[in-house]
């Protein structure tokens, strides 16, 4: 069974950091590019960032570029976030979703499927 | 940017009623990259269709969805007690953004 699973949330005051993991399992980690997904409660969806199978292209949403970072160990088929200089409008749950489709040299083309169950971040002071 | 608007934001339907929900596209979207999701409360999303018509693995043939260029539409026959949730288009042809949702309930 294809499964992931966030952990890493948690309360955080405005400006501190955050790291975000994502386990994957029941498939070939390798061979996918992997997403994150934010949704504030209550509210819409919000793509995030997104890497291919080997890093090799990475992107993000303008309201977190330069202070999110993703990465990933596909090694240990796990998927990361790296949050800095958090805000309070960062607040949301975090999903991690595999993509299907392709990657060019800049971004890839996915949908998401499956998604994990998230991962609540509550940025407050 | 493209835009995806969604309408009506809620549908008060009965069970087994046809559902239509809209989402409309501020710019073409190319080669269909138009998928379809259901989120259930406390759930995460699920891919119901991709490809502007093509459903996920085990989804039933109830939910069809149609369209191209930047009107789009997803329909769901005969509306199952399970079927009334939130549904969100996401277009995938030039970077990646998600519509504002539609609430299917129980009339």
């Amino acid at each position: 069974e294809v499964q992931l699973v966030e952990s890493g949330g948690g309360l955080v005051q405005p400006g501190r950091s955050l790291r975000l993991s994502c386990a994957a399992s029941g498939f070939m980690f390798d061979d996918y590019a992997m997403h994150w997904v934010r949704q504030v409660p209550g509210r819409g969806l919000e793509w995030v960032s997104g890497i291919n199978w080997n890093s090799g292209s990475i992107d993000y949403a303008d309201s977190v570029k330069g202070r999110f970072t993703i990465s990933r160990d596909n090694a240990k088929n796990s998927l990361y976030l790296q949050m800095n200089s958090l805000r309070v409008e960062d607040t949301a749950l975090y999903y991690c979703a595999r993509g299907l489709g392709y990657c060019s040299s800049t971004s890839c083309h996915n949908r998401f499927d499956p998604w994990g169950q998230g991962t609540l971040v509550t940025v407050s002071s | 940017e493209i835009v995806l608007t969604q309408s009506p934001g809620t549908l008060s339907l009965s069970p087994g009623e046809r559902a239509t929900l809209s989402c409309r596209a501020s710019q073409s979207v190319s080669s269909s990259y138009l998928a379809w999701y259901q989120q259930k409360p406390g759930q995460a999303p699920r891919l119901l269709i991709y490809g502007a018509s093509n459903r996920a693995t085990g989804i039933p043939d109830r939910f069809s969805g149609s369209g191209s260029g930047t009107d789009f539409t997803l329909t769901i026959n005969r509306l199952e007690p399970e079927d009334f949730a939130v549904y969100y288009c996401q277009q995938y042809g030039s970077s990646l953004t998600f519509g504002g949702g539609t609430k299917v309930e129980i009339k």
